[in-house]
């Protein structure tokens, strides 16, 4: 069974750094592109940013772009969105999503909340 | 940035019935490798985003056939024939062609 599991969600201070990880399992993780979506409070999805299958290439939002960076260790498994000067516009939940045909498979989001 | 335009904003229904949500773009999603990358999503309430449709009429594996995608260049819809419980919550379309890649602002469908 496929899942993808965030964690390292929290409150932060605007200006502060943060790092979401995504575990994932069920699927060879090395063959598959990996994005970021967000969604703010009460409101529409937000497409972040995508990573390809070895690491070397990445594409973002402009919203975030030179803020925030993804990576992934294929050894782990595991994908991961570095966060840094954030601001409150990027309080939201964050869910990695695997790509094939369309964002397939979504994890349970996490939760960042960015306030002083 | 491309925008993707959704009606309705809501669209109550009786179950049984069928539910059609357009979804407009601001510019043509045909792709220079020829593939419209549109695709639908349904979000039910407290529940992460499920991929339904991808490029525009391919259903993922599992989704019934009562989903239906279609549409060409800037226009699309998403019909749902027999509205059964489980369709209820917020139906997205994206953009993946154009860079970045964009959502709609969702439809909620919901019953009458």
């Amino acid at each position: 069974e496929v899942q993808l599991v965030e964690s390292g969600g929290s409150l932060v201070q605007p200006g502060g750094s943060l790092k979401l990880s995504c575990v994932a399992s069920g699927f060879t993780f090395s063959n598959y592109w990996m994005d970021w979506v967000r969604q703010t409070p009460g409101k529409s999805l937000e497409w972040i940013g995508e990573i390809n299958t070895d690491g070397s290439k990445t594409n973002y939002a402009p919203s975030i772009k030179d803020r925030f960076t993804i990576s992934r260790d294929n050894a782990k498994s595991t994908l991961y969105l570095q966060m840094s000067n954030v601001k409150s516009d990027d309080t939201a939940i964050y869910y990695c999503t695997r790509i094939e045909e369309g964002f397939d498979y979504w994890g349970q989001g996490v939760m960042v909340t960015v306030s002083s | 940035d491309v925008v993707l335009t959704q009606t309705p904003v809501a669209q109550p229904v009786t179950l049984g019935d069928q539910a059609s949500i357009s979804c407009r773009s601001s510019q043509s999603l045909v792709h220079s490798n020829g593939n419209t990358y549109l695709e639908w999503y349904l979000q039910k309430p407290g529940q992460s985003p499920q991929l339904l449709i991808y490029k525009v009429s391919n259903r993922f594996s599992g989704v019934p056939d009562r989903f239906i995608g279609s549409g060409s260049g800037s226009d699309f819809t998403l019909k749902i024939s027999r509205v059964e419980p489980e369709d209820l919550g917020v139906y997205y379309c994206f953009q993946a062609t154009h860079d970045p890649y964009t959502f709609g602002a969702g439809t909620k469908l919901e019953l009458k």
